[in-house]
């Protein structure tokens, strides 16, 4: 079992629309975790982190964090053209170490 | 402000060779991350350093080596060079300001060993 698993998509979603991209890790230890959007090409960039059970929002992005599930998602409303990318989920391990997913690929489609 | 700051960008080497990379963290930021990412593994950790010190490092071979200078700028050191070590190098900064250790990533060095 990966320690932070994501569905490597690729997901499509019309312009617009909500993308919803999940993400379940496995170290019940872990306490911060991050998505990091990733465009071809170029490297990680952080766009949410979430460290306490429940929503955290920031703009058209929802981050959401369920511990006792061990599952973190991310929610993008009024989804552009821009936002086709690549999404990493990290957990953060031991206060030093940030374990990814492989990484969902989404297209907003216009 | 300057962003993680990651030299040279592309590089291509021989099998059985060494390379040395260079990463210059945000200005203030005192921790230094590594990471490995390739089409197949996704993105690996390599190793930590905080004021001059390795804290942590993950299951990469004793080839990878790291240090961070006084200046918290670091190094990675990668000898005898296999052809499976060619990926994208980045390296990552935190520090006050980031928030509970969310990293900022550099640019990258794109490695191919030939």
């Amino acid at each position: 079992q990966k320690e932070v698993e994501q569905n490597s998509g690729p997901l499509s979603v019309p312009e617009g629309a909500i993308a919803s991209l999940n993400c379940t890790y496995s170290d019940r230890g872990s306490q911060s975790f991050f998505w990091y959007r990733q465009y071809s090409g170029k490297s990680p960039e952080l766009i949410m982190s979430i460290y306490s059970n429940g929503d955290k929002e920031d703009g058209r992005f929802t981050a959401q964090l369920n511990k006792a599930s061990q599952y973190v998602s991310l929610l993008i409303r009024d989804s552009q053209p821009s936002d086709s990318a690549t999404y990493l989920c990290a957990a953060l391990q031991g206060a030093q170490k940030l374990v990814f997913g492989q990484g969902t690929r989404l297209t907003i489609n216009p | 402000k300057a962003g993680v700051t990651q030299t040279p960008r592309y590089l291509i080497k021989t099998r059985g060779q060494q390379v040395t990379l260079s990463c210059s963290p945000i200005s203030g930021h005192r921790s230094v991350s590594w990471y490995q990412q390739t089409p197949g593994q996704g993105l690996q950790f390599l190793f930590e350093y905080f004021s001059e010190t390795q804290r942590n490092k993950g299951n990469f071979p004793g080839r990878f080596s790291g240090r961070q200078f006084s200046n918290s700028r670091s190094e990675m050191n990668v000898s005898t060079l296999e052809l499976g070590d060619s990926a994208l190098y980045l390296c990552a900064s935190s520090g006050p300001g980031q928030g509970n250790y969310g990293y900022t990533f550099g640019s990258g060095t794109r490695l191919t060993v030939v």
